[in-house]
């Protein structure tokens, strides 16, 4: 099966400074890799994601970047806000899997 | 996400019960999915199902059974075999083609 880590796993910046979470995974033949957010008690909610087609998507302050040959994705948040503060999870799906294999996430806090 | 429901928000459990936790959804959606999230961890999948009758196990099902008898639903059963249910149990539904997975509330599963 696929195996996801996620680096780092808590992550704290002030507000409007820049933050990188990274996202390994072991199946060369993932081809759909999304971003969750998590806020506390809440569900997850996607954010943005990239098919493996291509190398970068950007949604206004947030961006996906990925790497196939090396195999991890990175989500890069810009001028963060304290609203930005929660838990952000990598889901990447392998070509012979139906579902998402999540990493363990990453909980970013955001000091005013 | 508006069109996913699960009920109920908080659940008790006690010894050598079993208890069923209920997923609706009315987006139409082919594949249905259910997931355990521990305190602190990511989601791991228990089980998911691609159409209606038929389902598969995912990476935790052992102690878990679901059915699929129509679209809209996909109720989880924690059966008494399951010894650690204490967990935040998310159900999750996606359309045939988009892998964009969309989340319920979930539910607060807690054994007395």
């Amino acid at each position: 099966g696929e195996n996801v880590e996620q680096h780092p796993s808590t992550l704290s910046v002030q507000e409007g400074d820049s933050a990188v979470i990274k996202c390994t995974y072991s199946d060369s033949a993932s081809n759909y890799f999304p971003w969750y957010k998590q806020e506390l008690g809440k569900r997850p909610q996607l954010i943005i994601d990239i098919r493996s087609n291509v190398g970068e998507k950007k949604d206004q302050r947030i961006a996906v970047t990925l790497n196939k040959t090396a195999k991890h994705f990175s989500l890069h948040i810009t001028e963060t806000q304290p609203e930005d503060s929660a838990v952000y999870f990598c889901a990447p799906k392998g070509a012979g899997r139906r579902a998402l294999t999540f990493g363990s996430g990453t909980r970013l806090q955001v000091q005013p | 996400d508006g069109g996913i429901t699960q009920s109920p928000k908080y659940l008790f459990r006690k010894e050598g019960q079993n208890v069923t936790l209920s997923c609706e959804q009315n987006l139409n959606h082919d594949a249905m999915y259910w997931y355990r999230q521990d305190p602190g961890q990511g989601l791991r999948l228990i089980y998911y199902s691609q159409i209606v009758n038929d389902f598969q196990k995912g990476d935790i099902a052992e102690g878990y059974s679901v059915s699929r008898e129509k679209k809209e639903s996909f109720p989880l059963t924690v059966t008494s075999a399951q010894k650690n249910p204490t967990a935040f149990y998310l159900c999750a539904s996606s359309s045939e083609g988009d892998e964009t997975q969309y989340f319920g509330p979930g539910t607060r599963l807690l054994v007395l």
